[in-house]
């Protein structure tokens, strides 16, 4: 079993729609959770970062921990044709010199 | 600009050749990576860097090599004993260990073997 498990969707989905992309992860040790963004043949870029559990907001885009059920969460409010892209989580525990990704979810937004 | 280079963006070699992919960030960062990203696989550590000569095997260093000479630069090179060399590479590179959770990327280096 993978330490972090992501849907590879493909995942499409009308312009304007709440989108919703999760992890979940087996290590009760990681602390820092963070989603990256990657465009097609780009580099990722990071695009959330929260510590511990609870809801972290940031214009249209909401990071939501649950560390009792080992589970991430990123919704994306009225989603735009430029949010498509692969969304990437990952996380780390203190003193861990390595994040650890989880597969990617690749999101199209149809206009 | 401050940021992360990679280069080249697409590379093609031979089976059995040695090629070398270039990283240089000028972010002053002491830390810096390479991964290797196959589809449906997510992103895969091969080596990182703590500090200039110093470095770590990741999860996947068989077959990869890689030198820290100099701060600014993280050579990669994939040697002819990777068995399944086709794949994007990317660097990236982090004010200190992954504590952070920022890792700054390049765009990517592309190799194909044929």
């Amino acid at each position: 079993q993978k330490e972090v498990e992501q849907d590879p969707g493909p995942l499409s989905v009308p312009e304007g729609a709440i989108v919703s992309l999760n992890c979940t992860y087996s290590n009760s040790a990681f602390q820092y959770f963070m989603w990256y963004r990657q465009y097609s043949r780009k580099g990722p870029e990071l695009l959330m970062y929260t510590y511990s559990s609870g809801n972290k907001e940031d214009g249209r885009f909401t990071a939501q921990v649950d560390k009792s059920s080992k589970y991430i969460s990123l919704f994306i409010r009225d989603s735009q044709p430029s949010d498509s892209a692969t969304y990437l989580c990952a996380m780390n525990y203190f003193g861990n010199e390595k994040l650890t990704f989880g597969t990617g979810t690749r999101l199209t937004i149809i206009p | 600009d401050g940021g992360i280079t990679q280069s080249p963006k697409y590379l093609f070699r031979k089976e059995g050749q040695n090629v070398t992919l270039s990283c240089e960030q000028n972010l002053n960062h002491d830390a810096m990576y390479w991964y290797r990203q196959d589809p449906g696989q997510g992103l895969r550590l091969i080596y990182y860097s703590q500090i200039v000569n110093d470095f770590q095997k990741g999860d996947i260093a068989e077959g990869y090599s890689v030198s820290r000479e100099k701060k600014e630069s993280f050579p990669l090179t994939v040697t002819s004993a990777q068995k399944n060399p086709t794949a994007f590479y990317l660097c990236a590179s982090s004010i200190a260990g992954g504590l952070s959770g920022e890792l700054f990327f390049g765009e990517g280096s592309r190799l194909t073997v044929l």
